[in-house]
């Protein structure tokens, strides 16, 4: 099946500081990914959408200039945290969107755990 | 508020048990899928519906689409430790393009 890759899985950060997290689809291309929230025993809130070439869309209340979507490839999208603080840490998840498009089939990455000192 | 609403949110049985989670809306969707995660690891498929009323099977898990495409419920036969996770449910609106919109969660646990 469809693979999707993050990298990297955990990165601790001191505030202030710039992470990147990468999201890979390893045996498809994916013109769409997503990206996604999630705090500790709650569900996934979607950030952005982004799209190979063309310039991410935010869901409202998603600070862009915050997050920092890059979708440079067919096969990579990354999500910039800028100058983070200690709310921003969370665990984030990419999803790359499958072949079956009717169906949003879509394939998770494995999660970037992110915590800010 | 939540588009897709799960109850309950929180459940604890013992093996050998049944349960139900219910994913709710008052919005038409064209899919719907659930999904289980695990702690620390990214979500996965267990199922896509598509037609309203369709009931799909797989091993002790049953998961049916309601009529009007609106709800969903994903029923587990006698439970086992192995089915612990967080379920969730996940739809694109009907003309909401290929966005999914997950649901709020149920955090199943079972136990010996």
């Amino acid at each position: 099946g469809a693979v999707v890759s993050q990298h990297p899985s955990r990165v601790i950060c001191k505030s202030g500081t710039s992470v990147k997290i990468e999201c890979r689809s390893l045996d498809f291309q994916a013109t769409t990914m997503f990206w996604y929230r999630q705090f500790p025993k709650q569900s996934l809130m979607l950030m952005a959408t982004s799209n190979e070439g063309s310039k991410a869309t935010y869901e409202q209340g998603v600070e862009k200039d915050k997050f920092l979507i890059n979708h440079a490839s067919l096969t990579l999208s990354t999500l910039t945290v800028t100058s983070a603080h200690p709310e921003d840490s969370s665990f984030y998840i990419c999803s790359a969107l499958g072949l079956r498009i009717d169906t949003g089939e879509l394939f998770f990455g494995e999660g970037s755990r992110l915590t800010v000192l | 508020t939540q588009l897709l609403e799960q109850s309950p949110q929180f459940l604890s049985i013992q093996e050998g048990e049944n349960l139900t989670v219910y994913c709710n809306s008052s919005s038409v969707f064209s899919s719907l899928q659930w999904y289980r995660q695990e702690p620390g690891e990214g979500p996965v498929l267990l199922v896509t519906v598509v037609t309203g009323g369709e009931v799909k099977k797989l091993k002790r898990l049953t998961f049916q689409f309601g009529d009007a495409r609106k709800d969903s419920s994903l029923h587990i036969t006698a439970a086992q430790p192995g089915d612990t996770g967080l379920y969730l449910c996940a739809g694109i609106l009907t003309g909401g393009g290929n966005k999914l919109t997950f649901g709020t969660g149920t955090q199943l646990k079972v136990e010996l």
